[in-house]
């Protein structure tokens, strides 16, 4: 099946650094990724919507200034958390859409996620 | 939007078979899939419907039916392992300028006991 990494596994910064989080997709090609937050049981929250070559789409309250988001070549995505504090620690996760279809459908495989904490 | 409602918990011996139900209110629908995660991974991919039926995968299924806006993940011969997250996640239909999103319940977490 589709892989998709994510580096680092996790981080512990200090409030007010920046943070920066990398998804690939390893073998496929991804024209969408996807920028996912989860705090302690509870589900996924859809941040944006990340495509190669343009600007992400965020989704309402997510500020884009915030949370930068590149997606630079069809295999690599990333988030960068600017200004980080205390509020945004959670497990950040992020999926690459697999629109050709190593599965034979077009479907979202996820990283393993980012674990943030923010002192 | 999407509204997606499942149970919270449940509960089920090893070896036995556990359905799990998930509806879900939607203005577009594209497909509705079942993940699984495990405490502090990320969810892994376990099963797609997009036409009315049972889809089988070996110990799981899933089942849809859209004009009940309703689904159902079975577990048979549960076993330990089991225990973890089930996503039910729906994607809306493409609409201008936006790529096909997924949309999360709030997950069922499944505890099997031996």
């Amino acid at each position: 099946g589709a892989v998709v990494s994510q580096h680092p596994s996790w981080v512990i910064c200090k409030s007010g650094t920046s943070v920066k989080i990398e998804c690939r997709s390893l073998d496929f090609q991804a024209t969408t990724m996807f920028w996912y937050r989860q705090f302690p049981k509870q589900s996924l929250m859809l941040m944006a919507t990340s495509n190669e070559g343009s600007k992400a789409t965020y989704e309402q309250g997510v500020e884009k200034d915030k949370f930068l988001i590149n997606h630079a070549s069809l295999t690599l995505s990333t988030l960068t958390v600017t200004s980080a504090h205390p509020e945004d620690s959670s497990f950040y996760i992020c999926s690459a859409r697999d629109f050709i279809g190593t599965s034979g459908i077009d479907t979202q495989y996820f990283g393993p996620g980012t674990r943030l904490t923010v002192l | 939007g999407q509204n997606i409602d499942q149970p919270t918990e449940m509960t089920a011996t090893e070896g036995a078979i556990v359905q799990i139900n998930c509806t879900y209110q939607t203005s577009g629908f594209n497909g509705l899939f079942w993940y699984q995660q495990h405490a502090g991974e990320a969810p892994t991919f376990l099963s797609y419907n997009v036409l009315d039926g049972l889809e089988e995968k070996g110990r799981f299924s899933s089942f849809l039916s859209r004009s009940k806006g309703y689904s159902y993940l079975l577990l048979k011969e549960l076993q330990m392992k089991d225990s973890a997250s089930y996503l039910c996640a729906v994607r809306d239909r493409v609409s201008s300028g936006s790529a096909r999103q997924l949309t999360f319940g709030s997950g069922t977490q499944l505890t099997v006991l031996p």
